[in-house]
């Protein structure tokens, strides 16, 4: 069975504190991508990566970053976290054109 | 990008066949029509996707207007897991990254199934 993994369902972090969102798969995927979901605004792409090292910015990159070391590994940063930073946070990969497999999500919450 | 308009709900009973509209009138020639869902709690997964003739897999049925303009989403017989957020897209396929290309979705359909 296909995964892609994320390191928490829930996180709580406050103003300013440095925050690391890691997601894992494990189906030799070349492209990883990070988006967030918000009520009322649906899914929107912050990043992606088409391979090892190589990222590419989103539609809302601004205040994040990211990291691709390993291939089945690509984290996302947030330098320094803000409230308006609160929301769901969804990883997902795939190969070529093909559908993309997402996580189960991680919302985090900045107090 | 092309946009897709959808209903913002359904209900439907368990058991029954559930038809979700989708319109896209914008849609252009390179563009693949493309659903997903997202139960609650998780992230969405890939249901089914076409281009221009009808397409069935283990998870549902396309049915794609012959103007392509609309389309439609069938689950043949629904259960109460298949209560859930729709969403149609549109990808094109004449994009030049290949498949490192973000999803949009928008608003969706949220299906309510009816035991």
């Amino acid at each position: 069975d296909v995964k892609v993994t994320q390191s928490s369902r829930y996180l709580v972090k406050r103003t300013g504190e440095k925050v690391f969102l890691e997601c894992v798969q494990d189906m030799d995927h070349e492209n990883m991508f990070w988006y967030r979901q918000d009520p009322g605004l649906g899914l929107r792409l912050i990043y992606f990566s088409y391979d090892v090292k190589m990222k590419e910015k989103g539609d809302i990159p601004e205040g994040y970053s990211v990291s691709r070391e390993k291939k089945e590994r690509f984290s996302l940063i947030l330098e320094s976290a803000s409230t308006n930073q609160t929301s769901m946070y969804l990883c997902a990969s795939n190969s070529g054109d093909n559908e993309q497999f997402f996580g189960p999500g991680t919302r985090l919450t900045v107090l | 990008d092309a946009k897709t308009t959808q209903p913002n709900s359904m209900e439907s009973n368990e058991e029954e066949p559930v038809h979700l509209p989708c319109n896209h009138s914008t849609i252009s020639g390179t563009d693949y029509i493309h659903w997903y869902r997202q139960l609650p709690s998780q992230g969405p997964e890939y249901v089914i996707h076409g281009l221009t003739s009808n397409v069935n897999n283990r998870m549902a049925s396309l049915a794609i207007a012959e103007d392509r303009k609309s389309s439609t989403l069938i689950l043949h017989r629904a259960t109460l897991r298949d209560a859930a957020v729709y969403y149609c897209i549109l990808r094109d396929r004449s994009y030049s990254g290949g498949g490192a290309d973000g999803l949009t979705f928008g608003k969706g359909t949220h299906l309510i199934i009816q035991p």
